[in-house]
């Protein structure tokens, strides 16, 4: 697509329950990345994906967090038992990474997902 | 890990005015990007700046990396200028995982 497109945007949840946030980036990017950002705060770091690969997932808060990617375009990031700490902006964001050590890695970012646990 | 340091944390103009934006860093980094994150909560790529000089319109940021730090600068600002800018830095051993600074909260006055 044009853009990185998120869904759903705003996602009101009761503490418990599981939820899934989708993110389609941009369609000839390989890398894909999800973020957490808190009220007031930038976005941290939770994953990210080359492809189908998840090499990094050393942000994800517990193992109630997990991501996926199975083709290797749209992600999901799952949210098991949800907890009021866990509202938040969920961003997902693409780039096209080039070169080697010394990569070119310019990231855009979607709308995000307002996550709201009661 | 790194440190992303903002500077001002907020920063309140008149219609007009120009201003300057910094983003300290704490380590060398591989590539570094400014961002304005509009009212709506929108993420929008202002600058791809891991070092020299760009101009983007009133807009324009310049990064030196021997010195760890990125300015971005702000001309004629208008009241579509409010919202929090964030500059993001990735680190040569680890370009995949980018740390953001806290944010600078701009409010332009008409």
């Amino acid at each position: 697509g044009a853009g990185v497109s998120q869904s759903p945007r705003y996602k009101v949840t009761k503490r418990g329950q599981d939820v899934t946030l989708r993110c389609d980036p941009i369609s000839s990017h390989a890398t894909l990345y999800w973020y957490q950002q808190a009220l007031g705060q930038g976005p941290e770091f939770l994953t990210y994906f080359n492809y189908e690969a998840q090499p990094d997932k050393s942000g994800l808060p517990s193992d109630r967090f997990s991501a996926e990617r199975p083709e290797g375009s749209i992600s999901t990031l799952t949210i098991q038992r949800t907890e009021q700490r866990d509202s938040a902006m969920y961003r997902c964001a693409s780039s096209h990474r080039e070169g080697g050590l010394a990569a070119y890695n310019e990231q855009f970012f979607g709308p995000g997902t307002r996550l709201t646990v009661l | 890990g790194i440190q992303v340091e903002q500077s001002p944390p907020d920063l309140i103009l008149q219609e007009g005015a120009n201003s300057t934006l910094r983003c300290n860093f704490s380590d060398s980094v591989n590539n570094l990007q400014w961002f304005h994150q509009n009212p709506w909560g929108q993420l929008i790529n202002l600058f791809y700046i891991p070092s020299g000089t760009k101009q983007n319109g009133r807009l324009s940021a310049t990064t030196v990396a021997t010195e760890r730090y990125s300015l971005l600068y702000i001309s004629s600002s208008q009241t579509t200028d409010s919202g929090v800018y964030f500059c993001a830095v990735d680190l040569w051993d680890n370009f995949n995982k980018f740390y953001f600074g806290s944010g600078t909260k701009l409010n332009v006055k008409p």
